[in-house]
C-alpha cells in the first residue's frame, strides 16, 4: 500500500510562471489536506478537501491559489504567476475520515521561484 | 500568543540522554499529534492521541487534557533521532507548533 505521493519532489518556477504540484493520496483515503512551509517558519493550513469537494480553504491566500481533488486522479495545487515569497515547502496529507483520524504525509514538494 | 507553542525550540543531548519536548496549547481539541521531520524534510507522523499516554519503542507521548499540556519523551536517544519534532493539535485544522530542532551527539 503506496503511501501519499508527492511530485514534483523539486520544482523551478520563474516569476510570473505557474506552478502545479499533485498529490495522490493513500489507498481507501478520501480527504485530502496541503499545507505550507516557509522557509525558517512552521506548517500552516492552507485547504482541505474531499473528492470533488473544498471543505476548508481558509488558509489559502485569495488570490493565485486554487486547489482541486477530482473524482479521479489525484490532488492539484495550482499557483498562478508565482512570486518569490511562494517559495516554500508543500506538504499534502490524507486520511480515511475526518480531522481526528491519523495523517499520512508525503515528503512534500519544494518551490523554488526564480 | 500562538494557539501552539513548543518548548524548547532548539535542544541538543549527548547520546543515552532522556529527552523531553513540551507542547501547550489553547484551541479546543479532539487530538494532538507528535510528527517527526528529517532534514530533507519528510514528515512522519509519531503518535496521535487524545487522552493518557502512547508508547512506540523508544517513544512516550502523553497528554494532560484538563491542563492542554502534551510532552513527547525520547528514552535512550540516539543520533538518528536528531530531527524537528512538532506538535500539532486537531480541532477543525490543524493547527501546528514552531517545531523542536533535536539534536543528539554521539
Amino acid at each position: 500500500n503506496a503511501g501519499v505521493m508527492q511530485n514534483p519532489r523539486h520544482l523551478v518556477r520563474r516569476r510570473g510562471q505557474e506552478a502545479r504540484l499533485r498529490c495522490s493520496p493513500m489507498k481507501g483515503h478520501s480527504h485530502v489536506y496541503w499545507y505550507r512551509q516557509l522557509p525558517e517558519e512552521g506548517l500552516k493550513f492552507m485547504v482541505y478537501l474531499q473528492k470533488e469537494n473544498i471543505i476548508d480553504e481558509s488558509g489559502m491566500p485569495k488570490e493565485r491559489f486554487s486547489a482541486e481533488f477530482p473524482k479521479e486522479g489525484p490532488s492539484i495545487l495550482r499557483i498562478q504567476q508565482v512570486v518569490r515569497g511562494d517559495s516554500a515547502a508543500y506538504f499534502c496529507a490524507s486520511s480515511p475520515d475526518r480531522v481526528g483520524s491519523p495523517l499520512h504525509f508525503g515528503n512534500g514538494t519544494r518551490l523554488t521561484v526564480t | 500568543k500562538n494557539e501552539v507553542e513548543q518548548s524548547p525550540q532548539n535542544l541538543t543531548a549527548q547520546e543515552g540522554e532522556f529527552i523531553t519536548i513540551n507542547c501547550s496549547y489553547s484551541v479546543g481539541i479532539s487530538a494532538l499529534h507528535w510528527l517527526q521531520q528529517h532534514p530533507g524534510g519528510g514528515i512522519v507522523s509519531l503518535f496521535m492521541l487524545s487522552s493518557g499516554k502512547k508508547k512506540h519503542g523508544r517513544l512516550i507521548a502523553t497528554i494532560n487534557i484538563q491542563e492542554k499540556h502534551s510532552s513527547l519523551h525520547i528514552t535512550a536517544s540516539h543520533p538518528r533521532d536528531s530531527a524537528v519534532y512538532i506538535c500539532a493539535a486537531s480541532g477543525s485544522r490543524l493547527t501546528f507548533g514552531e517545531g523542536t530542532q533535536l539534536t543528539v551527539n554521539p
